[in-house]
C-alpha cells in the first residue's frame, strides 16, 4: 500500500491567497483526520471524518478554514484567506475500525504564508 | 475529560544509555495507548501500542507497559542509538471515540 498521500509537500504563498491542501487516505480506511503542527501549539486535531462525513470540527480555528471529503479516497483542507499565523505543517491521517484506532500519518504539507 | 501528560524535553543522552520518557493519562473507559515517533522532516509513525491494561507494546527495542493502577505508559529503551534521535509522542485513543489525545511530544537527542 502506498500509505497516506499528501500534496503538495511544500507550499509558499502570500497573505490573503487561497491555499488548498490535499490528502488521499489508505484504501479501505473509513476515518480521516487533519492535524496542524506548530512549535508553539504542538499537534492539534482540526477535524475528522467518518465515511466522508465530518464528525468533529471543533478544532478548526476559524471560518477561514474549511475541509471537505467528497469521496472515500480524497479530502481537502482549504484556507481562505491565508494569514502568516497559518504557517505550520499540516498532516493528514487515516484509520479503520479494525486497527484499535491506530492512525497512519501522511508526510505532511509544510505551509509558509508570507 | 481525557488528557495525556508527557515529560518535557529535550532529552539528551549518550549512545547506549538507558531511555525513559514518562507518559501519564486521564481517561474514562478503556482507552488504547500509543507511542508515535517523528523523525526530522517526516510524519508520525506508530512505534508501539497497547490496547488493554497490563499489555506491553514493543518494537525496535522500545517497550511500554499499560499500567492502569498508575495511569501510565512510560517509554523505555535499554540502549539508545544516534538513529533514535527524534520526537516521541504519547497518545490516547479509543474509549468511545476515534480521536486521539496527543501529548506535547518529547525531543530526544542521542550523541555519539
Amino acid at each position: 500500500d502506498a500509505g497516506v498521500i499528501q500534496s503538495p509537500r511544500h507550499e509558499v504563498t502570500e497573505m490573503g491567497q487561497e491555499v488548498t491542501l490535499r490528502c488521499k487516505p489508505i484504501s479501505g480506511h473509513d476515518y480521516l483526520f487533519w492535524y496542524r503542527q506548530t512549535m508553539m501549539r504542538g499537534l492539534e486535531l482540526l477535524i475528522y471524518f467518518n465515511n466522508n462525513v465530518p464528525i468533529d470540527d471543533s478544532g478548526m480555528p476559524e471560518d477561514r478554514f474549511s475541509a471537505k471529503m467528497p469521496n472515500a479516497s480524497f479530502s481537502t483542507l482549504k484556507i481562505q484567506p491565508s494569514e502568516p499565523r497559518d504557517s505550520a505543517v499540516y498532516f493528514c491521517a487515516s484509520s479503520d475500525r479494525s486497527s484499535y484506532n491506530e492512525q497512519f500519518f501522511g508526510p505532511g504539507t509544510r505551509l509558509t504564508v508570507l | 475529560g481525557n488528557s495525556v501528560t508527557q515529560m518535557e524535553g529535550p532529552v539528551t543522552l549518550s549512545e547506549e544509555a538507558f531511555l525513559t520518557i514518562n507518559c501519564t493519562y486521564t481517561a474514562t473507559g478503556y482507552p488504547s495507548l500509543f507511542w508515535y515517533v517523528q523523525y526530522p522532516g517526516e510524519g508520525l509513525q506508530l512505534l508501539l501500542k497497547a490496547t488493554k491494561a497490563d499489555d506491553k507494546g514493543s518494537n525496535k527495542g522500545f517497550e511500554a507497559t499499560y499500567r492502569k493502577e498508575t495511569t501510565s505508559f512510560h517509554l523505555e529503551k535499554g540502549s539508545v542509538q544516534v538513529s533514535d534521535s527524534a520526537v516521541y509522542f504519547c497518545a490516547l485513543g479509543g474509549s468511545g471515540t476515534y480521536k486521539y489525545i496527543f501529548g506535547t511530544g518529547t525531543r530526544l537527542k542521542v550523541l555519539a
